[in-house]
């Protein structure tokens, strides 16, 4: 199973609108980052959170973290139709990185 | 600027056929990664490697043998296809931060 997952499939959105991916994970973290994935491409990282902070921001991004419900969420302001892509929630275990499945993001104009 | 650069992007293999995807990365990063990808199951991690010589079993390691003879190069190898291993496979490096990965090389096998 899953030690990270989104917590919906997919989200639409019109342009300038904002969008939220939530994401819940399993077991205790020092740091949770989320990825971008556009289509033919890989995955890109957007932000990394780190376990003692409870937000950050990078341009039109924030994300946020609560470790004591062992969630987090990304927000997209003023959304553009290029942030139509696949967004993943990531954490770190002994092996690496584990991702969720993802949440599809569509921006509409 | 980070870079992965996988080969080939493409792929069609015969069933029992062996397949080789290359890696090659410039970030002077220890660890590399290689994940599949498929439909209702993310991305999942098949082998990864601390470093030239090194390779590790990730969560799916059946069927794939991993190979790093230098820093910057790691291979993942298929020795006898199935079409069960179609899928899109991504290389990644990264240290303790973000992954850097490929643009992915689609696979299918016949």
């Amino acid at each position: 199973s899953q030690l990270a997952e989104e917590n919906s499939w997919a989200l639409s959105v019109h342009e300038g609108e904002s969008v939220t991916v939530n994401c819940s994970y399993k077991t205790s973290i020092t740091a949770l980052q989320w990825y971008r994935q556009k289509s033919g491409k890989g995955p890109a990282q957007l932000i990394l959170i780190r376990s003692n902070e409870r937000e950050k921001r990078n341009g039109r991004l924030r994300a946020t973290l609560d470790t004591s419900s062992q969630s987090s969420s990304l927000s997209i302001t003023a959304t553009r139709c290029e942030d139509t892509a696949v967004y993943f929630c990531a954490t770190t275990y002994a092996q690496g990185l584990t991702f969720g499945l993802g949440t599809r993001v569509s921006v509409f104009p | 600027e980070a870079a992965v650069t996988q080969s080939p992007r493409n792929k069609v293999a015969v069933t029992g056929g062996k397949v080789t995807l290359s890696c090659n990365q410039t970030n002077n990063h220890n660890n590399m990664y290689w994940y599949r990808q498929d439909t209702g199951h993310g991305l999942r991690l098949i082998h990864y490697s601390y470093g030239a010589g090194s390779t590790e079993k990730g969560d799916i390691p059946d069927g794939y043998k991993a190979s790093r003879p230098s820093q910057e190069n790691f291979s993942l190898i298929l020795e006898l296809a199935t079409p069960s291993q179609t899928s899109v496979y991504f290389c990644a490096s990264g240290d303790a931060g973000p992954l850097y990965f490929g643009a992915g090389t689609r696979l299918s096998v016949l």
